[in-house]
């Protein structure tokens, strides 16, 4: 089941902050968070697994409430290096010990000078 | 070693070719995966392997053909492919389920795929 994300695309100039929304119908076993720059594969930034977790590196923290639906990714201060694609995803069991992880349909971020 | 390698690169090939595309990783990763990205679009699940077993197939048309030679190595074979199968092949691992030290999904640089 595909996790629904907003907003589909933001503006930034440097210096500003951003929250991009992942949100599912049913409970997760773990939010996966990724970039994408144009061209290029995406790049795993982080995982949550626990609700209520809270996780961060450097100026990119992100959030998992306690029903474990929705997750959250703030950019602080944000970075020209900032700039692509961001998509979450979402791991739910399928079944024999499989899990699959599916993406949202991604937030393009831009940052200006 | 800490990357996926694909190859190639880039591919072109009728709608009567057989092709193969190829993907490799040395991380002692259990869980390996083929995506398929159309442009402006999230990567789209086709396949996983699970301790060298399939154990996802996403209703994948048959024209696609998994195959997990050992561990460290995907194949994904093409026959009769169609024009909208054009798109970015991207192929991943992982340490299976993640976990709180998890570093995800590694992904290759993927392979531009062309049906002409």
């Amino acid at each position: 089941q595909q996790p629904v994300q907003s907003p589909q695309a933001v503006i930034l100039r440097e210096g500003e902050d951003a929250v991009i929304n992942c949100s599912s119908s049913k409970a997760l076993y773990s939010v996966h968070w990724y970039r994408q720059k144009h061209g290029e594969a995406p790049v795993f930034l982080m995982i949550l697994l626990k609700g209520g977790e809270q996780k961060g590196h450097e100026k990119i923290s992100a959030s998992f409430n306690e029903k474990k639906q929705q997750s959250s990714l703030y950019l602080t201060a944000s970075q020209l290096s900032y700039s692509g694609t961001y998509f979450c995803g979402t791991e739910q069991n399928s079944g024999a010990g499989s899990y699959q992880l599916t993406f949202g349909k991604g937030t393009k971020l831009s940052v200006i000078p | 070693d800490t990357e996926v390698t694909q190859t190639p690169k880039h591919l072109v090939m009728g709608m009567t070719n057989k092709k193969s595309l190829k993907c490799e990783q040395h991380m002692g990763h259990r869980a390996m995966y083929w995506y398929k990205q159309k442009a402006k679009k999230p990567p789209e699940l086709m396949f996983v392997y699970s301790y060298e077993k399939l154990s996802i197939n996403e209703s994948v048309p048959s024209r696609f053909s998994p195959e997990c030679p050992n561990s460290s190595l995907l194949n994904l074979h093409l026959h009769a492919l169609q024009p909208e199968d054009s798109a970015l092949y991207l192929c991943a691992s992982s340490q299976d389920r993640g976990t709180p030290d998890s570093n995800g999904y590694t992904f290759g640089s993927g392979t531009r795929l062309t049906v002409v």
